[in-house]
């Protein structure tokens, strides 16, 4: 069974303040996933990383994906209250079909 | 283009008791995964179909079941149903070969 563990499970901080959530496991993936989650909604892709050691910028966010395939990491600069929601990491294995597991999820608040 | 639906939105339902949760997928998208979302354990894989067959399926009793029909919209049953039942059931579809996966805003199910 695959598994991919998040970290911090929680993160509180204010406006203006720097963060980095981690996604982690000892499986190789063939792609990983972003995902953000607002109360009560579905989940909506902020980006997918297919190549070792990628690094993707969508605005104040950054995300790599580790040179192995293992990991992946999201760096918000400058956080908005906006940004407040689940982060969620999936990573998806291609054997036949496509297979897709989800992380643990971090919950984020960003304080005004 | 039209996002993924889902219907209903909120039903309140009591134990014992059956339900039928819709899911209409984005124009084009084959695969439809079903996933149960609570606070304890995160975001938990029951099955996906595509083209009208079942092609992975997660750890489940069998009172949970699902189809998917020739327009690859899927439904998802559940019987007896169970105060642990309650949950935020969330539906994702993608292209065949394509691992991003597109959500719907979830039907919360709510057993008394």
């Amino acid at each position: 069974t695959q598994l991919l563990e998040q970290s911090p499970q929680f993160l509180s901080i204010q406006e203006g303040e720097n963060l980095t959530v981690y996604c982690n496991s000892s499986s190789v993936f063939s792609s990983l996933q972003w995902y953000r989650q607002e109360p009560g909604e579905g989940p909506v892709l902020l980006v997918t990383v297919v190549t070792g050691g990628e690094v993707k910028k969508l605005k104040r966010l950054t995300f790599q994906f580790g040179d192995a395939r293992k990991d992946s990491s999201l760096h918000i600069t400058a956080a908005q209250p906006g940004d407040t929601g689940l982060y969620l990491c999936a990573g998806a294995n291609s054997g036949g079909y496509q297979k897709v597991t989800f992380g643990t999820g971090t919950k984020l608040q960003v304080i005004p | 283009k039209a996002g993924v639906t889902q219907t209903p939105r909120y039903l309140i339902k009591t134990r014992g008791q059956q339900v039928t949760l819709s899911c209409s997928p984005i124009s084009g998208h084959r695969s439809v995964s079903w996933y149960q979302q609570t606070p304890g354990q995160g975001l938990q894989f029951l099955f996906e179909y595509f083209s009208e067959t079942q092609r992975n399926k997660g750890n489940f009793p069998g009172r949970f079941s699902g189809r998917q029909f020739s327009n690859s919209r899927s439904e998802m049953n559940v019987s007896t149903l169970e105060l642990g039942d309650s949950a935020l059931y969330l539906c994702a579809t993608s292209l065949q070969g394509i691992n991003e996966a597109f959500f719907g805003q979830g039907t919360r199910l709510t057993v008394v």
